[in-house]
C-alpha cells in the first residue's frame, strides 16, 4: 500500500525567505515522486516529479525536492519564497503499478 | 495550460437532479481521471479510463458513473445529487496509466 504525509498543513514565509514544504511517503515499490501545485481556483499544475533518475529533481519557477530513500522523504525547496507562490501544495506517490496518492495538501503564504 | 478542457466551469443545481461534466484530455493522452476536491475529504480518485476501458476505481460512489468515448472525451454522470456532493471535479489526463497527469480547470458543483 501506498500512503504520502505532509507534515504540514499550514507555512507560512516572508518574501525573499527560504521555502520548505515537506513530504514523506510509504510505498511497498520504487516509487514516482511529484510535487504538484494549485493556486485559487485552478487547477493542479505540475511543478517536478522523481523517476529514480537524479535523486536531486529541478522543477519549474526555482522549485526542486530532493529523493531520499533513506529517510522516505520529498522534500520541496524553493531558496526565495515569491508572492506569487502562494497556493495549495500537494505531494504524489505512485508505486510499480499502481494509481497515484495524493497528501492531504500544504498551504504555503507568502507575507510580503 | 494544460491542454485538458472541462465544461462547464460551474454548474448549479438542486438535490435530487442528475448533472454532466465533460472532460476533453490533451491531445494524444488515452488516459483520463476523475478526482473530487472537496474540504473536508481533500482530493480523492474517483475513477480512471484507458482508450475507452475502465482502468482504475477510487472512491467512487454508485450514484456517480462515467465512460470514455471512442473520440477520448470522457463524462462524468453524477445522479440523485445531495448536498454533499457539492465540489470541484477535476478531470486529468496522461498518455499512459503511469505517466505524470495534466489537470484541467475544474468544474465547481454546487448542490443546493
Amino acid at each position: 500500500a501506498q500512503s504520502v504525509t505532509q507534515l504540514d498543513s499550514h507555512v507560512s514565509v516572508s518574501e525573499g525567505t527560504p521555502v520548505l514544504l515537506r513530504c514523506n511517503y510509504s510505498s511497498s515499490y520504487s516509487p514516482s515522486l511529484f510535487w504538484y501545485v494549485q493556486h485559487p481556483n485552478k487547477g493542479l499544475q505540475l511543478l517536478l516529479k522523481y523517476t529514480s533518475a537524479a535523486t536531486l529533481v529541478k522543477g519549474i519557477n526555482g522549485f526542486e525536492a530532493e529523493f531520499k530513500k533513506s529517510e522516505t522523504s520529498f522534500h520541496l525547496t524553493k531558496p526565495s519564497a515569491h508572492m506569487s507562490d502562494a497556493a495549495e501544495y500537494f505531494c504524489v506517490v505512485r508505486g510499480q503499478g499502481q494509481n497515484f496518492v495524493f497528501g492531504p495538501g500544504t498551504r504555503l503564504s507568502v507575507l510580503p | 495550460d494544460s491542454g485538458v478542457t472541462q465544461t462547464p466551469k460551474h454548474l448549479i443545481t438542486a438535490t435530487g437532479q442528475r448533472v454532466t461534466l465533460r472532460c476533453s484530455p490533451r491531445s494524444g493522452d488515452l488516459s483520463v481521471y476523475w478526482y473530487q476536491q472537496s474540504l473536508d475529504q481533500g482530493l480523492q480518485f474517483l475513477i480512471q479510463y484507458y482508450n475507452g476501458e475502465e482502468r482504475a476505481k477510487g472512491n467512487i460512489l454508485e450514484r456517480f458513473s462515467a465512460q470514455q468515448f471512442p473520440d477520448l472525451h470522457s463524462e462524468l454522470n453524477l445522479s440523485s445529487l445531495e448536498l454533499g456532493d457539492s465540489a470541484l471535479y477535476f478531470c486529468a489526463s496522461s498518455v499512459e496509466t503511469y505517466n505524470e497527469q495534466f489537470f484541467g480547470p475544474g468544474t465547481r458543483l454546487t448542490v443546493l
